[in-house]
């Protein structure tokens, strides 16, 4: 079965520099998630998508901004680099239905690969 | 303090044995619930989400007591494939970002 793709999958950036972070869905997932897992920590939510819409926002720093296209793939653009920055960034897709107006029920999430951030 | 706490372990199982480990949330308002397996350096994989009427799939069973606020994991059979680190995970709303805990290591040995 397709999984989640994310590339690249190493990336090494100095500080200061911008890094853009692609991820493509399983087909027929509408709702995209980004995480942020540092080193020996758990994943962190930073923001999601579901058609093309911003759903939600976590940690996310001013610096990252992300969006999902009409292919329903998403790319998180990170600027200003930091050495804190240095991470696996990771990409989830899911299904979203809605229950009735104004609420939405969304499915379990499946994790790509994920992308390896250093920054040096 | 966290809202998803989980034992970080390690628990060392033989071979064959049986190990639980608990995963408890402080929001009373989560909605769902899920187990996954993450190996060293790669993506959280969905193992089973968690029902109220408790499930299983082979030898896992996953369990859910909202009264007391925690979820279990069961291995029957262990594997030494199964050394790993389980992620406790939970919504609270229904956009469905998911909450984390730090995760339990389980280390099978021969």
């Amino acid at each position: 079965a397709a999984g989640v793709i994310q590339s690249p999958r190493h990336l090494i950036k100095e500080k200061r520099e911008t890094a853009t972070l692609k991820c493509y869905p399983i087909p027929r997932h509408d709702t995209v998630y980004w995480y942020q897992q540092g080193p020996g920590q758990d994943p962190q939510f930073l923001i999601s998508f579901y058609e093309k819409m911003q759903s939600d926002k976590g940690s996310i720093p001013d610096r990252f901004s992300a969006q999902q296209f009409s292919d329903y793939h998403s790319e998180l653009n990170m600027s200003s680099l930091e050495l804190g920055d240095s991470a696996l960034y990771f990409c989830a897709s899911s299904s979203t239905a809605s229950a009735f107006p104004g609420t939405q029920v969304t499915y379990e999430q499946y994790f790509g690969p994920g992308t390896r951030l250093t920054v040096t | 303090r966290k809202e998803v706490e989980q034992d970080p372990g390690p628990f060392n199982v033989p071979e064959g044995a049986t190990v639980a480990f608990n995963c408890t949330y402080s929001n009373s308002a989560s909605q769902s619930f899920f187990w996954y397996r993450q190996d060293c350096r790669k993506e959280p994989k969905l193992l089973m989400s968690v029902y109220s009427s408790g499930n299983e799939d082979g030898r896992f069973t996953a369990q859910l007591n909202r009264a007391s606020q925690y979820i279990s994991l069961l291995i029957r059979d262990s594997k030494l494939s199964d050394s790993a680190t389980y992620l406790c995970a939970v919504t609270t709303d229904s956009w469905g970002k998911l909450q984390f805990g730090a995760g339990t290591q389980v280390v099978v040995t021969p």
